[in-house]
C-alpha cells in the first residue's frame, strides 16, 4: 500500500538555524498539506498547497516557513530560522481530488535547542 | 468558527468492556468527519469517515447534526485498542481540524 514518507524522522537544530523537512507524497495525490504538533497538544493545520501554490495558510505560517515542491516527488517544509517554540512532530500529508481523506506521513520530530 | 472538542484526554476501561469515545464540533457549513488513530510510535491513521458508515475494527461513530456530535463506540474494547484517537473535521479539500485527542487505554 503507497505510504507518505518523511525524512528525517528526527531533527536536532540550533536555534536560528534553518531546516528543511523533506516528505514523499503518494505519487497521484495532488494536494498537499502540512501541519505541526506540539508536544501534548493537538495536530495544528499549517499549510496546503495545490497546483504549485499554497492554497491555503495558517496564522502559524509566517514568513520563517516556505514549502516547495522541488520536483515530481518531494514536497519540503523550511523553516528559515529556528526557535525553541518550533520544537514539534511536523506531518506531511497528501490527498487527492474528489476525496477529502489524507494521508499522514509518519512525521518528523524537530527538536531546536 | 470551527472547532473539534474532545473532552477526554485519557480514557481507560478493562478488556471487554464498551468504549465511547467523544466527539463535539462547530462548523459553519456541512463538514465531513472522521476518526484517526495513533498506535504507539505510529502515523495518523484513517479508522473511520462518516459518509461511508463503516464499521472499522469493531468502532463505529454516527454523525448527529442535531447534537453535533461524531462519537466513537465500540461494544466490547480490546488490548489491541489502546492508542490515541483523533476526531477530526474538514469542510473542504484544504485542511483539517483537529481536536486535541484522547488516549484509550484498554486494561487487561
Amino acid at each position: 500500500e503507497p505510504e507518505v514518507t518523511q525524512t528525517p524522522s528526527h531533527q536536532v537544530t540550533q536555534m536560528g538555524q534553518e531546516v528543511i523537512l523533506r516528505c514523499v507524497p503518494i505519487s497521484n495525490h495532488l494536494y498537499f498539506y502540512w501541519y505541526r504538533q506540539i508536544l501534548g497538544q493537538k495536530v495544528e493545520f499549517l499549510v496546503s498547497f495545490y497546483n504549485n501554490e499554497i492554497s491555503e495558510k495558517s496564522e502559524i505560517f509566517d514568513d520563517q516557513f516556505s514549502v516547495e515542491r522541488p520536483d515530481g516527488s518531494n514536497f519540503t517544509l523550511k523553516i528559515r530560522s529556528t526557535k525553541l517554540e518550533d520544537s514539534a512532530m511536523y506531518f506531511c500529508a497528501s490527498g487527492n481530488w474528489g476525496d477529502t481523506e489524507a494521508f499522514f506521513g509518519q512525521g518528523t520530530r524537530l527538536t531546536v535547542v | 468558527a470551527q472547532r473539534v472538542t474532545q473532552p477526554e484526554k485519557l480514557l481507560s476501561v478493562f478488556k471487554g468492556a464498551p468504549v465511547e469515545l467523544k466527539c463535539n464540533y462547530s462548523y459553519s457549513g456541512s463538514p465531513e468527519l472522521f476518526w484517526y488513530v495513533q498506535y504507539s510510535r505510529q502515523r495518523l491513521q484513517l479508522l473511520l469517515r462518516h459518509i461511508s458508515r463503516e464499521s472499522i475494527k469493531g468502532f463505529t461513530a454516527d454523525l448527529n447534526k442535531g447534537e453535533t456530535s461524531f462519537h466513537l463506540k465500540k461494544p466490547f474494547a480490546q488490548e489491541e485498542d489502546s492508542a490515541m484517537y483523533y476526531c477530526a473535521l474538514t469542510g473542504n479539500f484544504n485542511k483539517f481540524y483537529f481536536g486535541s485527542g484522547t488516549k484509550l487505554n484498554v486494561k487487561p
